[in-house]
């Protein structure tokens, strides 16, 4: 079956200008995850999903993140005013229920690099 | 906090060598454990987990232990292939939801 896709793959943008990441999750998957994975970093979690509801988002750098799903289906991670430090790979993982025990099946990753 | 520190790469092996990659943990109460994978161009995939302590986990020829008395949770594997060759991540899962990472290790296997 299908499994969690990411838009775009690679995006390339100016410092200063917005971007969204859209993340598409396996059906039927209620928590969605939003991970960075910057250069020789391991991966840094930055919110989750149950639903539609986001109860922690403490790990979002800034107030420039942002994210929201709609349908308890697909995400979107939108940066604001794009610095140089936000250029990562930018993961999304839906699990079929929120909880640590449960498997998280990962996206690709959106590799962002800001100019 | 709860933290996941794994031995640095890259490991370079000959095929069929034996694969030791280290994973210790720091956590409160009782966490799930984790050895993801990333492919070479592919997205992480789960190799193994174990949920609570003694547990073994095991997929495609791998094995790792939960040792809570140690705090560990070492990746094994006892004749590596090419194949074989990417990166990997010892993962805890804490609380109700929040995984942490490790940093990652890079295996190369030479044929």
């Amino acid at each position: 079956g299908a499994g969690v896709s990411q838009s775009p793959s690679n995006k390339v943008t100016e410092k200063g200008k917005d971007v969204e990441l859209r993340c598409d999750p396996i059906s039927g998957h209620t928590a969605l995850y939003w991970y960075r994975q910057s250069l020789g970093q391991g991966l840094e979690f930055l919110i989750y999903f149950q639903g539609n509801s986001a109860p922690d988002k403490s790990g979002l750098p800034s107030d420039r993140f942002s994210a929201e799903r709609t349908g308890g289906s697909v995400s979107t991670l939108t940066i604001q005013r794009t610095q140089q430090e936000d250029s990562a790979v930018y993961l999304c993982a839906s699990s079929l229920e929120h909880g640590a025990s449960y498997e998280q099946y990962f996206g690709p990753g959106t590799r962002l690099t800001v100019t | 906090g709860d933290s996941v520190t794994q031995m640095e790469g890259p490991v370079t092996l000959s095929e069929e060598a034996f694969l030791t990659i280290n994973c210790t943990y720091t956590a409160t109460g009782y966490p799930s454990l984790f050895w993801y994978v990333q492919y070479p161009g592919e997205g992480l995939q789960l190799l193994l987990k174990a949920t609570k302590a003694d547990d073994k986990g095991s997929n495609k020829g791998f094995e790792a232990t939960y040792r809570k008395e140690t705090t560990s949770f070492h990746l094994e594997k006892g004749s590596v292939q090419v194949s074989d060759s990417a990166v990997y991540f010892c993962a805890l899962g804490s609380g109700t939801y929040k995984y942490i990472f490790g940093t990652g290790t890079r295996l190369k296997v030479l044929a």
